[in-house]
């Protein structure tokens, strides 16, 4: 059975940092691209990031360029979000979720998802 | 590449058939993806490549499309179908999904 358990959400300051991790199971890891998708409460979901398996390319929406980091553990099964200078706006449920290829495309679509872990960033 | 969903919400009741569409901002072939999230859950993939159906999926669920225009139709509406539905294309980085459409019960 696959499983994605995400873990490292909490309250942070505006400007603190954070990392996330996702823990994966159930299939080969090392296969697959990677990605977090967070969602606002009461919002939709926003794509954050994602890394590819074969070459460790990394990919970033625009909010979070040049603040967020993603990289992986294969030796670990695990996927990481490193967050820097966080804002109020960054606050959201993250989900880590595989990426299944189809086509020619590599990112294709996300069949398995975690349960998400919730960032708050308040003073 | 921007993502438009119509409409962003929508009530219905149980039996009807419903029809959600996606327009994206320049052509993504068929890198077109729908997504059912129901409150307090994570999204689950339903159709994937604008048109295959994703397994385990029930077969009342369609989609269509290609270029800029999609569609996701919903037949014979069941009472679990109630719940946010989002396309997502994954032609290009970033990847985006659309803003996303409520279908509430009438």
């Amino acid at each position: 059975e696959v499983q994605l358990l995400e873990s490292g959400g909490v309250l942070v300051q505006p400007g603190g940092s954070l990392r996330l991790s996702c823990a994966a199971s159930g299939f080969t890891f090392s296969s697959y691209a990677m990605t977090w998708v967070r969602q606002a409460p009461g919002k939709g979901l926003e794509w954050v990031s994602a890394i590819r398996d074969r070459d460790n390319d990394a990919y970033y929406a625009d909010s979070v360029k040049g603040r967020f980091t993603i990289f992986r553990d294969n030796s670990k099964n695990t996927l990481y979000l490193q967050m820097n200078t966080l804002r109020v706006e960054d606050t959201a449920v993250y989900y880590c979720a595989n990426a299944q290829p189809y086509g020619t495309g590599w990112y294709g679509r996300n069949d398995y998802w975690g349960q998400g872990t919730l960032v708050t960033v308040s003073s | 590449i921007q993502m438009t969903q119509s409409p962003s919400s929508l009530s219905a009741s149980v039996g009807d058939r419903v029809t959600i569409t996606c327009r994206a901002s320049q052509s993504i072939s068929t890198y077109l993806n729908w997504y059912q999230q129901k409150p307090g859950r994570a999204p689950t993939v339903l159709i994937y490549a604008a048109s295959n159906l994703q397994s385990g999926v029930p077969s009342r669920f369609s989609g269509g499309g290609s270029g800029t225009d999609f569609t996701l139709t919903i037949n014979n509406l069941q009472p679990e179908d109630f719940a946010t539905y989002y396309c997502q294309q994954s032609l290009s980085t970033p990847i985006a999904f659309g803003q996303g459409t409520r279908l509430e019960i009438k």
